[in-house]
């Protein structure tokens, strides 16, 4: 069973809409959450990054919580807009990567 | 600014060939991670450096050796490749490890035919 997990899978939006996309993680303790974008075939592209103690990271239109109780991130993308679409993930301590949830906002 | 350098960019190589992958972190940063993203799938952690050191090991193959170098590039050397080592590698850094951002790099794509 994977250590982060990622939620949904899948999404599609109309541009201009707001969404939340969750990460459940198990590792535990831990130093950090990072939210990555990632475009196909490129290089993850850093959103966010908080530490155990850290509750909320903005970053422009992204909004990333962190739950330590209840092991939960969400990662909250305003006014999406067309470029937002690309695959975000959810990684701990750097090491262990969630699946993603592959984000296609659509005009 | 200046972003992690990794070279080369695309590489094919034939089974039980070597390659060697680099990468030229920003600079300052002193610690290096390599991860594995297979066709469809979502990073694998292999390695990471701090301070020339290793200090973090995750799913690298035997097969497969890295290290840091003095002005904190690295290099992930791999030998007898196989089909199933065809992937983007990527490279990160970061100044300190833990709870400070990491810049990925754009990857090498290794082909193995």
């Amino acid at each position: 069973k994977n250590q982060v997990e990622q939620s949904p899978q899948s999404l599609i939006i109309l541009e201009g809409k707001n969404c939340t996309l969750q990460c459940n993680y198990t590792v535990s303790p831990f130093s950090n959450l990072r939210w990555y974008k990632q475009d196909t075939g490129r290089g993850p592209v850093s959103l966010t990054i908080m530490t155990f103690s850290e509750n909320t990271k903005s970053n422009g239109r992204y909004t990333a919580t962190l739950d330590a109780d209840t092991k939960q991130s969400s990662l909250h993308i305003t006014a999406s807009q067309l470029s937002d679409s690309a695959s975000y993930i959810c990684v701990v301590d750097d090491m262990r990567f969630g699946a993603g949830t592959r984000l296609t906002v659509k005009p | 600014a200046a972003g992690v350098i990794q070279s080369p960019r695309h590489l094919i190589k034939e089974k039980r060939e070597t390659a060697t992958l680099k990468c030229y972190p920003i600079p300052r940063h002193d610690t290096v991670y390599w991860y594995q993203q297979g066709p469809g799938q979502d990073p694998q952690f292999l390695i990471s450096f701090y301070e020339k050191m290793q200090s973090d090991k995750g799913s690298i193959p035997d097969r497969f050796s890295a290290q840091q170098f003095s002005d904190y590039h690295s290099e992930l050397n791999m030998s007898s490749l196989e089909l199933g080592d065809s992937a983007l590698y990527f490279c990160a850094s970061s100044l300190g490890s833990g709870s400070t951002e990491a810049f990925f790099g754009q990857g090498t794509r290794l082909t193995v035919v």
